[in-house]
């Protein structure tokens, strides 16, 4: 069975950083891209970051370019967000997911999120 | 970087069709034409429901279908139940190779 854990929300003031992390298991990690999918509270989905295979492609939302850093290890099954100078805005709940190998652009599989809160 | 076109709301009666419309530039959608569809129920993660436009994963009921004209991409649910009611996305990858998600669309079953 396929799992997706997100790990690493909670409070934060204005300008910190938090790490985000998201523990794959049920799937060879190696073998998908992924991804981070944030949604503040009453708002819609919005696509904030991804990776390739290896983490040697990596694309990000204009809003956290230059702020956030997606990452993973496959070693360790697990993929990362590490989110700097957070504003009030960045506040949602963050997702991880996994790109499908049976198409294209396709997010498959979900975790259960983990709420970020950043208060000024 | 903004959010493709969904109309707010669209409702209907049980056993009627719906179409839910999801507009962008050609930038939006690129020449890919690797738009996804995603359901999600009020404090759920999203489920995939449509991919490559008109693709249906494994377990997803044959009522949900999709198409794309041009620079606006569509799902439609036939013979609407209680069940659907929900809000969608759809989700496109750009010509940037970034991706986009659309405003989202709360369904009704009246």
């Amino acid at each position: 069975e396929v799992q997706l854990v997100e790990s690493g929300g909670g409070l934060a003031q204005a300008g910190g950083s938090l790490r985000l992390s998201c523990a794959a298991s049920g799937i060879t990690f190696s073998n998908f891209w992924m991804a981070w999918v944030r949604q503040a509270p009453g708002k819609g989905l919005e696509w904030v970051a991804n990776i390739n295979k290896d983490g040697s492609e990596k694309y990000y939302v204009d809003s956290v370019e230059g702020r956030f850093t997606i990452s993973r290890d496959n070693a360790k099954n697990s993929l990362y967000l590490q989110a700097s100078s957070l504003r009030v805005e960045d506040t949602a709940v963050y997702y991880c997911g996994r790109y499908g190998d049976y198409g294209w652009g396709l997010l498959d599989y979900w975790g259960q999120g983990t709420l970020v809160t950043i208060s000024s | 970087q903004s959010a493709l076109t969904q109309p707010a709301s669209v409702s209907g009666s049980p056993g009627q069709s719906i179409t839910i419309s999801c507009t962008g530039t050609s930038s939006d959608f690129g020449n890919y034409n690797y738009v996804s569809w995603y359901q999600q129920h009020p404090g759920k993660a999203p489920k995939l429901m449509i991919y490559e436009v008109s693709k249906r994963p494994s377990g997803v009921s044959n009522r949900f279908s999709g198409s794309k004209s041009g620079n606006t991409a569509s799902l439609t649910i036939s013979g609407l139940q209680a069940e659907d009611e929900a809000d969608y996305y759809c989700y496109s990858k750009r010509s940037d190779k970034r991706y986009v998600f659309g405003t989202g669309t709360k369904v009704t079953a009246l």
